[in-house]
């Protein structure tokens, strides 16, 4: 199964700490997405390339966040100094170029617990 | 901004009966609609979508769904629930953007019992 990747799939820090999540898309994929997930909510989005350009970043993406596609391939998503509001699933997705009829593929995402 | 309701946060149904989950959005302009699954240990994945066209789109393992437009909703269905669509099911919306920046409801935790 190619399907997207995502490292690690758990992650527990403490309070303060750096934190770098990992996303390989599906090879061939030029977009890629970033959503986070928190308990008992719908899944919000925080970015998107398209290969290496970041071309939207919510404003749920504090200045603590930073997100790079080098090379328009894996992705890196990086929090500073976590807080505990951090903790949540992090989704990564990937589509190919399309037309009108854009499907994102997800991968199973990091569970990041802030302690 | 857009926002998506989902109205049924936990739904049980037995084996054979009928699916009505509802989904309505708030966005004036035109948008896209999407319904998500994620089966117990497995990653979301795309159980059907509407663009434009006819407004009963059909996805994969029997659901459907109905955009209304002046209902802002966006239901889906399945006329005959099995055990293996025990999941939770997300309704989303995008604007006509150009990329997927969904906005999502909450969820519904569907469980079928045998």
């Amino acid at each position: 199964d190619t399907g997207v990747s995502q490292d690690p799939r758990h992650k527990i820090t403490k309070r303060g700490q750096n934190v770098t999540f990992r996303c390989d898309p599906i090879s061939e994929h030029n977009r890629l997405y970033w959503y986070r997930q928190t308990l008992g909510q719908g899944p919000e989005f925080l970015t998107y390339f398209q290969n290496e350009a970041q071309l939207e970043k919510s404003r749920l993406l504090s200045d603590r966040f930073s997100a790079e596609r080098p090379k328009g391939s894996f992705s890196t998503l990086e929090i500073q100094r976590t807080e505990q509001g951090d903790s949540a699933m992090y989704l990564c997705a990937s589509s190919p170029r399309t037309g009108t009829s854009e499907k994102l593929f997800f991968g199973s995402g990091t569970q990041l617990s802030v302690l | 901004a857009q926002s998506v309701s989902q109205h049924n946060h936990h739904v049980i149904l037995s084996e054979a009966a009928s699916l009505e989950l509802g989904c309505n959005y708030s966005y004036g302009g035109t948008v896209n609609l999407f319904w998500y699954v994620q089966y117990p240990g497995q990653h979301l994945q795309l159980l059907l979508k509407y663009f434009s066209g006819d407004p009963l789109v059909k996805g994969i393992k029997g659901f459907e769904a109905e955009f209304i437009k002046s209902k802002f909703s966006f239901n889906l269905r399945k006329p005959s629930v099995q055990w293996s669509d025990t999941a939770e099911y997300f309704c989303a919306v995008n604007a006509d953007t150009g990329f997927q920046k969904l906005v999502f409801g909450t969820g519904t935790r569907l469980l079928v019992s045998p």
